[in-house]
């Protein structure tokens, strides 16, 4: 029922390398969110947009940039890949910001710097 | 600085007995509060919502309960099923702010 994915799904890269991680929703939302997950630490925000060309961070912003030239998609780059950033990503789509209905999550992408 | 917590990394529960998962919150500006349900492999999905003008609110099997004094909120399912096996995030906005801060989740494994 995809009205969201991400993509890749996995990825192996190596330290200091770039990265960049699409989200392509098909729902026109407005607000769309970056987050990891990693254990113990629950689902942690790291940038967010409510429009195009609006973004702003989140509380682990440090070492991504993101862009969203189109409504549709919403890229989250690693600027110089670390280990520290081996994760696994979701990205979130909301027309509310995250109330009444909650968002609407991707599948993940799984990310391994190595 | 949690915004947000579950203290409970995991609970068990059997078939048919009800599971009782908590969240605290430490911002009084929070005033809507979200319940998802995450399956390995797969993104979070959104179970249930509270607004804070609201005490209870109820979906099925599932019942979020806030007390607000308490900075307190409750996910009830009754009865569990095996298939409510997963792991349940909590999470607080504050309406118009454009984001929702997330618990770590708490692990509830349904014995048959």
């Amino acid at each position: 029922d995809a009205g969201i994915t991400q993509s890749p799904r996995h990825k192996v890269t190596e330290t200091g390398t770039p990265v960049t991680l699409r989200c392509h929703q098909t729902e026109n939302h407005r607000y769309m969110y970056w987050y990891r997950q990693d254990p113990g630490h629950g689902l942690r925000l790291i940038h967010y947009s409510y429009g195009v060309k609006d973004t702003d961070k989140g509380e682990v912003s440090d070492g991504y940039s993101v862009s969203r030239s189109k409504t549709e998609d919403f890229l989250l780059t690693l600027e110089s890949a670390t280990s520290s950033q081996t994760s696994v990503y979701f990205c979130a789509i909301s027309e509310s910001a995250g109330v009444y209905y909650g968002y609407t999550f991707g599948s993940g992408t799984r990310l391994t710097v190595v | 600085d949690q915004q947000v917590k579950q203290n409970s990394p995991s609970l068990s529960v059997q078939e048919g007995r009800i599971s009782i998962l908590n969240c605290d919150y430490t911002n009084s500006m929070f005033d809507y509060f979200l319940w998802y349900k995450k399956y390995p492999a797969e993104g979070p999905t959104f179970l249930i919502s509270i607004s804070s003008i609201k005490d209870k609110n109820e979906d099925g099997r599932f019942t979020v309960f806030l007390n607000k004094s308490a900075k307190h909120l409750s996910l009830h399912i009754v009865p569990s099923q095996p298939g409510d096996s997963a792991v349940y995030f909590c999470a607080a906005s504050v309406t118009n702010a454009g984001k929702s801060t997330f618990g770590d989740g708490t692990t509830l494994t349904v014995k048959p």
